[in-house]
């Protein structure tokens, strides 16, 4: 069954540092789209970065990479030069191409950057 | 931009009542999103909308329903609140995809919803 994990439930980063927050991801599908988004305390959810499974490259949005290893089912997002903005939920979410436009979150990681 | 309003930021109901979350989109967007959100358990989708008058069942539509009477609103019913209905609700839109990009749902900013 698909399935999106996180395993860090909290992470800490020195403000101007990077900061890795891990995805794996279980499917059977051969084509699908990964998700990450930014929830601050204000509650809204808020698109970050996107990753096909056909794209060949990286997805990059400004500060936020996502680190796409295909074979491993790993899409970590890559946050450089941490912000204290940048303090907020983060989810990774899949949607397969056959289940039609329905997304799958996982459990989310609680960033919080220090100055 | 994207705008998805949610009527209220908070509410507090008693059990037993009937409760109406509404939802309104403003891009013409087809597909429309209920989610819950609950500590330790990411977002769990309740309902969802392909088209006006259409709807499916998500993961979690036990206790709640749904209507679509016009594109741009999609509202969640409880029936008959309970307190373990007590949750943060997410609504999300989303375009049809485009050329094999899936494309991104767009939240609005949550209601807090208390049943005591």
């Amino acid at each position: 069954a698909q399935k999106i994990t996180q395993t860090q439930p909290g992470m800490f980063v020195q403000e101007k540092e990077a900061v890795t927050l891990d995805c794996t991801y279980d499917t059977s599908d051969q084509s699908y789209g990964l998700f990450w988004y930014k929830q601050p305390s204000s509650g809204e959810m808020i698109f970050l970065i996107y990753q096909g499974s056909y794209d060949e490259q990286n997805a990059t949005e400004g500060r936020y990479s996502l680190n796409f290893q295909k074979a491993r089912k790993s899409a970590n997002l890559v946050i450089s030069a941490s912000q204290l903005g940048d303090s907020a939920m983060y989810f990774c979410a899949m949607r397969e191409n056959s289940m039609a436009d329905k997304l799958i979150f996982g459990t989310g990681t609680r960033l919080q950057v220090f100055p | 931009d994207v705008k998805v309003t949610q009527s209220s930021r908070y509410l507090v109901k008693r059990t037993g009542e009937k409760v109406f979350l509404e939802c309104v989109q403003d891009m013409d967007h087809e597909n429309m999103f209920w989610y819950r959100q609950d500590p330790g358990l990411g977002l769990r989708l309740i309902y969802f909308s392909y088209d006006v008058k259409m709807k499916e069942k998500g993961d979690i539509p036990e206790g709640y329903s749904v209507s679509r009477e016009k594109k741009e609103r999609f509202s969640l019913i409880l029936e008959s609140a309970s307190t373990n209905q007590t949750s943060m609700y997410l609504c999300a839109s989303s375009s049809e995809n485009v050329g094999g990009r899936a494309s991104e749902q767009f939240f609005g900013p949550g209601t807090r919803l208390t049943v005591l």
